[in-house]
């Protein structure tokens, strides 16, 4: 089946420690996206990508960092110095830009403990 | 920054009657997309409209777009409680590539 897959579901952090959350596509797509979510929250894009070996900040990048290596991965690390992680991540993916639709994952919750 | 604000934030309905949300913009667009949000789950994309065009209909979904107005307006028809889910309508800007920046959402309710 084609689709997104993010992995793992549910993710606990201690204080101070690093993290990577992954994003697999087998859609073939050229853009990827990260977003975080806050509860009742909209959206806040943190990286995107429109090409392998390219990636933006977005609004909120700062204690998070990417990699796009390949067209189909683009994991997402959540560093210490992102001093509020706890949230839920949501990775997406569209053929490129320019109107075509976002196809996204199911997320990853980050908890702090 | 958000590009796209919705209108109003919660809206709560009986089954059976329409639901109308709306989302205002900034900056000029190509196109707008309107996404719902189950709880809890990813987004799914629900219709596109490009800034030529006015009106688009989707099943029991109609959307509406005003380019002078900086505006659009999603309206659900003939409500089921399965469409209880939040709402965001979504732009792209340009910032060095293309970005897909989502409003805050709408959160409906559809009571039985």
């Amino acid at each position: 089946d084609g689709g997104i897959t993010q992995s793992p579901k549910y993710l606990f952090r201690k204080e101070g420690q690093n993290v990577t959350l992954s994003c697999e596509q087998n859609l073939n797509h050229d853009a990827m996206y990260w977003y975080r979510q806050d509860p009742g929250q909209g959206l806040r894009l943190i990286y995107y990508s429109q090409i392998v070996n390219d990636f933006q900040k977005g609004d909120i990048a700062e204690g998070y960092s990417v990699s796009r290596e390949k067209k189909e991965s683009f994991p997402l690390s959540v560093t210490s110095a992102q001093k509020n992680p706890t949230a839920f991540y949501l990775c997406a993916s569209s053929q490129s830009t320019g109107g075509y639709a976002a196809f996204f994952g199911q997320g990853t919750r980050l908890t702090v403990v | 920054s958000q590009q796209g604000e919705e209108d109003p934030q919660a809206l709560s309905i009986q089954e059976g009657e329409n639901a109308t949300m709306n989302c205002s913009y900034k900056t000029s667009i190509n196109n707008l997309q309107w996404y719902r949000q189950n709880s809890g789950r990813g987004l799914v994309h629900l219709i596109l409209i490009r800034s030529n065009e006015r009106e688009k209909h989707s099943g029991r979904l109609r959307v509406t777009l005003d380019t002078s107005k900086k505006s659009s307006s999603l309206l659900i028809t003939a409500s089921r409680a399965a469409d209880t889910a939040s709402y965001f309508c979504a732009t792209e800007i340009f910032q060095g590539a293309q970005k897909l920046v989502f409003g805050q959402g709408t959160r409906l309710t559809i009571n039985p």
